[in-house]
């Protein structure tokens, strides 16, 4: 069975541009979280999203913005980028809230 | 509000000795507790988790770990440290709900040494 799947594996991007991670969960999760991780820290919760409602929001200013699907991808939307912007934004999928999450590979963001 | 510590960001251990990592959390509410690791380039996989009922949770390849609520402690052990287990290892919480999302600690990086 697939697993959770991330695109693009890699990005570059110079300050001020906005990007787009985009987020494929397991088949049958209806759960979609994303995370930040910079660099020797742990993950940071950004976003949940269940049925495509949003269900948490972590402490990201507004820039930070995210949706989910009916198919229940989802997006991660960031605007006007900062270099502090640069890390790993990992996605995880549930079959809903309070249930394990799996863990996609992530996708690296260079902020130049 | 939920935290997580753990002692150390480096550990060092030649093969076949004893792996502890230690992971101390903080949570005003019964807690979910899990052990990720990470290796290079790639994403979290999950060891294993605390939800309810037994302390001493086994989890893959050869991980357990010990929930001690007097403690407010979870710490991650292996008996015998193979060089496959190089890799970070991330110590998280979660209310017992499932209504608060993960919150991770800052991770240990676990060298083996042969």
């Amino acid at each position: 069975d697939a697993g959770v799947t991330q695109s693009p594996t890699h990005l570059i991007k110079t300050r001020g541009q906005h990007v787009t991670l985009r987020c494929s969960p397991i088949s049958g999760h209806k759960s979609v979280s994303w995370y930040q991780q910079v660099l020797g820290q742990g993950p940071q919760f950004i976003f949940q999203y269940y049925e495509k409602e949003e269900r948490g929001r972590g402490n990201f200013p507004d820039r930070f913005s995210a949706r989910q699907f009916p198919n229940y991808s989802s997006e991660l939307n960031v605007n006007a980028l900062l270099l502090g912007d640069s890390a790993l934004y990992l996605c995880a999928s549930s079959p809903g809230p309070g249930v394990e999450q799996f863990f996609g590979p992530g996708t690296r963001l260079t902020v130049l | 509000a939920q935290s997580v510590t753990q002692l150390g960001s480096h550990v060092s251990v030649s093969e076949g000795a004893l792996v502890l990592l230690r992971c101390n959390y903080s949570s005003s509410v019964p807690p979910y507790l899990f052990w990720y690791v990470q290796y290079p380039n790639q994403g979290l996989q999950l060891l294993l988790k605390y939800t309810t009922g037994a302390t001493l949770v086994k989890g893959i390849n050869g991980f357990e770990a010990e929930f001690k609520k007097s403690e407010t402690s979870f710490h991650l052990t292996k008996p015998s440290a193979h060089m496959s287990d190089a890799a970070e290892y991330f110590c998280a919480v979660s209310d017992s709900g499932g209504n608060t999302p993960l919150v991770f600690g800052k991770g240990t990086r676990l060298s083996v040494i042969a």
